[in-house]
């Protein structure tokens, strides 16, 4: 499998705690968001997403708070396990355009 | 990966050498994507496809060409492949053109 870990931003937890991953993204136009996570030697995948007319979107243990006048997105992992870790990206869309995606954060969990 | 299977998984290849990745899904989604993956970047779209011979450019499509004769399989070319191509490449499949992609689980091409 094939994975892309080097050069990335890290997040050290311990299992249990709770994980905040942030994300900037570019384009004050984007709509729609995405949050996809990639784990070692797999392509990405989804986690959630959220429209820009939402502050908010709750998941299993994962919600996503969007705060558009700075920006800024973030994905929150409850309880956070072992199986979480893994390179955590966002993605932004505008309109009918494909998403273009951000560089990720490493999300460590230690036992 | 739900249906989609990107082969080879691991290619060397020399510089100046063609080479030729495949995707191939069982879902029959309309869009197929081919990315590359670098350290420092973000995944960066290569080529695309809504149909059956129809493709279009992505940002980094210099020297890469795309085919789709049948919608099941989309085949992203190197001409002639460079060190700066060196990277993991992943293939998506999608029914709508923003939601819903689904990823292969990549190629790792080193070019020597």
């Amino acid at each position: 499998g094939e994975s892309v870990g080097l050069h990335l931003p890290t997040l050290s937890v311990q299992e249990g705690d709770n994980s905040i991953i942030n994300c900037a993204y570019s384009n004050s136009a984007s709509d729609y968001f995405i949050w996809y996570k990639q784990e070692s030697g797999k392509g990405p995948q989804f986690i959630i997403d959220i429209r820009s007319n939402m502050d908010k979107r709750q998941g299993q243990r994962v919600t996503v708070l969007l705060n558009k006048t700075v920006k800024h997105l973030s994905l929150q992992i409850a309880a956070t396990q072992p199986g979480d870790s893994a390179v955590y990206f966002c993605a932004e869309s505008r309109g009918s355009y494909i998403p273009t995606f951000g560089r990720g954060t490493s999300l460590i969990v230690h036992p | 990966d739900a249906g989609i299977t990107q082969s080879p998984r691991h290619k060397v290849t020399e510089t100046g050498t063609p080479v030729t990745l495949r995707c191939h899904q069982t879902e029959n989604h309309r869009y197929m994507y081919w990315y590359r993956q670098d350290p420092g970047h973000g995944l960066r779209l290569i080529h695309y496809s809504y149909g059956v011979k129809d493709t279009d450019k992505g940002e980094v499509s210099d020297g890469y060409s795309v085919s789709r004769s049948k919608t099941e399989d989309f085949l992203l070319t190197l001409e002639s492949a460079t060190s700066s191509q060196t990277s993991v490449y992943f293939c998506a499949i999608s029914t709508d053109l923003v939601y819903g992609y689904t990823f292969g689980s990549g190629t790792r091409l080193t070019v020597v």
